[in-house]
């Protein structure tokens, strides 16, 4: 069955700083990866999703990740943080056929020190 | 274009109750989903619809149901309320039900007492 784990429970970081949060999946072939973020109370924002092609995928709000097949891998990074982007963060993996179900990752949440 | 919207946004029933929410997917949209996040379980799928068909399942007990309508629109119940129902209810649309990109709406805030 396809996973996903995020190492990190809760981030803390300097605004303007880099960010880098991690996600790890589970699956044999290549997965459908995304990344989302929930601010309180609020439902799911997409970020960025990869399904194929170029490993390093752009999404919204200045968020970069970079699928490593090699580390089965899909990190979220973003070079300098907002003190707005406190938020949590889950990745989430899904694969054709199984319809749209996701496995979400137990997120992270990420605070930002002004 | 409007997004998913889901009504209503925070419910409180007592345990024994039944519960029904409703979502609207963004227009076009024919594949619902929806899932249930809670502090102990996180976000944990409960099922899909497309085509007022239900798609996939995750592992939930039967008191859990959903049910689609022909203009995409979704409900799900849930019967015999129990205290770990109490959760935040998601609903997704997708264009089709082939992982496309879900989008989410606001949620429902439920508390059983």
């Amino acid at each position: 069955a396809q996973s996903v784990t995020q190492p990190d429970i809760h981030i803390t970081v300097s605004e303007g700083a880099s960010l880098e949060l991690r996600c790890n999946y589970s699956y044999g072939a290549t997965p459908y990866l995304f990344w989302y973020v929930q601010s309180p109370g609020q439902g799911l924002q997409l970020l960025l999703k990869y399904f194929s092609g170029d490993t390093l995928v752009q999404g919204i709000k200045g968020f970069e990740a970079e699928f490593k097949r090699s580390q089965s891998s899909f990190n979220l990074r973003k070079p300098s943080v907002h003190w707005s982007d406190a938020a949590e963060y889950f990745c989430a993996t899904g694969r054709g056929g199984g319809g749209n179900k996701l496995t979400f990752g137990t997120g992270t949440q990420l605070k930002v020190e002004l | 274009k409007a997004g998913v919207t889901q009504t209503p946004r925070y419910l409180i029933k007592t345990r024994g109750q039944q519960v029904t929410l409703s979502c609207s997917p963004i227009s076009g949209h024919r594949s619902v989903s929806w899932y249930q996040q809670t502090p102990g379980q996180g976000l944990q799928f409960l099922f899909e619809y497309f085509s007022e068909t239900q798609r996939n399942k995750g592992n939930f007990p039967g008191r859990f149901s959903g049910r689609q309508f022909s203009n995409s629109r979704s409900e799900m119940n849930v019967s015999t309320l129990e205290l770990g129902d109490s959760a935040l209810y998601l609903c997704a649309s997708s264009l089709q039900t082939e992982q496309e990109t879900q989008y989410f709406g606001p949620g429902t805030r439920l508390l059983v007492l």
